[in-house]
């Protein structure tokens, strides 16, 4: 069985600010671990993803996410926050003989400020 | 040039009705999933075919039934509507034969009962 916590429901930064949005993964298996954006009434777009290469990976619009194993987390980070990043973020996982089924987080809504 | 398109994009129907949701994708996938998508904005997977055969099936009413005339097309057939229905429900597709099992998201279709 695999499940993902996403510690805050919301995080709010200031415009520049370094976003940090936190996802803790269950598995019993080597995971595959996605991060998706939803904008407001679109659907979800890839971020990025953890392909076991490389513990450190690079997504799109400037993010990035760590994958530590030790800690069973993967959080996603954002040197300096725009504007446009205010969206909703869900971390998800997959792995095994699952057929490719994501388990999603909760998600964390990120504001953004002026 | 839509890679997941999904029909239609709103629905709004009174309780007790029977409606279909269609999805299509043009990626040459041959898997195709349906996820839903709570008021809390939590996703979860209905289900998956692979090559037009069922692979995932979660515990999901049996007035849900989906149905994949081809790989390219997974149309979800919800009968008897009920107020708890009321959701986004999201269509994805991806390639067995890719790494990960990466996938792609429609737009959503957001189902209101009355």
């Amino acid at each position: 069985a695999q499940s993902v916590t996403q510690l805050g429901s919301h995080v709010s930064v200031s415009e520049g600010a370094l976003v940090l949005l936190r996802c803790n993964y269950s598995s019993s298996v080597p995971p595959y671990l996605f991060w998706y954006v939803q904008y407001p009434n679109q659907g979800l777009q890839l971020l990025l993803k953890y392909t076991s290469a490389a513990t450190l990976v690079k997504g799109i619009n400037g993010f990035e996410a760590e994958f530590k194993k030790s800690e069973t987390s993967f959080h996603l980070t954002k040197p300096s926050a725009h504007m446009s990043d205010a969206a909703e973020y869900f971390c998800a996982v997959s792995g095994g003989t699952s057929y490719g089924k994501l388990t999603f987080g909760q998600g964390t809504i990120l504001t953004v400020h002026p | 040039d839509t890679a997941v398109s999904q029909t239609p994009k709103y629905l709004v129907t009174q309780m007790g009705n029977d409606k279909s949701i269609k999805c299509e994708q043009n990626l040459g996938h041959d898997t195709m999933y349906w996820y839903k998508q709570d008021s809390k904005k939590f996703l979860k997977i209905m289900f998956s075919y692979n090559n037009k055969e069922l692979i995932i099936n979660e515990t999901v009413p049996n007035r849900f039934s989906p149905k994949s005339p081809d790989k390219a097309h997974l149309n979800l057939h919800i009968n008897s509507l009920e107020l708890g229905d009321s959701a986004v429900y999201f269509c994805a597709s991806s390639s067995s034969g890719a790494y990960l099992w990466e996938q792609f998201f429609g737009p959503g279709t957001r189902l209101t009962v009355l």
